[in-house]
């Protein structure tokens, strides 16, 4: 069975540019999950998703940063415009149940310039 | 909002050689994961701790769980190479949210 996938697994743009994420989860799995790590820092929760719904967007840091996942499959993190402190890696994860273990994908690094 | 303070951030430890990382957290959980990860690779999960006094045991690693101490440890017995990786703790609160560490990134010296 194919784990969840991220893609790309790097990024390095420029300030002022617009970078989107992609996160396929694990086939089945209601739930769907976004963080991210900043460099030396702890792996910080963004977003929930059952489905195609947001369930909990409260770890989101501003406006510049929109989540979808349309038709309740993979997932989108866009990123509008890119500031120099959004960089990091970016962790997707999923779950089959809201409660039970998560599984994430490798991440995408993100570097700003 | 939970906070989960892990150390060391960084240990280098000689093969052979027995240490523990701590992962204390501020408030209390349903469940307390440990984590690893290589370089561009996926988080790897390695224990799910449920309960108070659990302990879970798999190769040369152990881990614990005291809830009263809000405290967990990693244990790595008799260290080698392979064990090389950052190590994180999460923890998990009814909400689903996962709290995480900083991470302890660990290099073993042959």
């Amino acid at each position: 069975e194919a784990g969840v996938t991220q893609f790309p697994s790097h990024s390095v743009i420029e300030k002022g540019q617009t970078v989107t994420l992609r996160c396929d989860p694990i086939s089945g799995h209601d739930n769907l999950y976004w963080y991210r790590r900043v460099m030396g820092k702890e792996i910080k929760f963004l977003l929930h998703f059952v489905k195609e719904s947001k369930q909990d967007e409260s770890g989101m840091p501003n406006n510049r940063f929109l989540a979808e996942r349309t038709g309740g499959t993979y997932s989108t993190l866009k990123v509008q415009p890119a500031e120099l402190e959004d960089s990091g890696v970016y962790f997707c994860a999923s779950s089959q149940r809201r409660g039970n273990e998560q599984f994430f994908g490798p991440g995408t690094r993100l570097t700003v310039l | 909002e939970l906070k989960v303070e892990q150390n060391p951030l960084f240990l280098s430890m000689q093969e052979g050689k027995n240490y523990t990382i701590y992962c204390n957290y501020s408030t209390t959980s349903d469940r307390l994961y440990w984590y690893r990860q290589d370089p561009g690779k996926s988080l790897e999960s390695l224990f799910v701790l449920l309960s108070n006094g659990a302990v879970k045991q798999e190769g040369r690693l152990m881990a614990s769980l005291d809830t009263k101490a809000r405290l967990s440890t990693l244990h790595i017995t008799a260290a080698v190479h392979d064990l090389s990786a950052t190590y994180f703790c999460a923890v998990a609160r009814t909400g689903n949210q996962f709290y995480f560490g900083t991470g302890t990134s660990l290099t073993v010296i042959p």
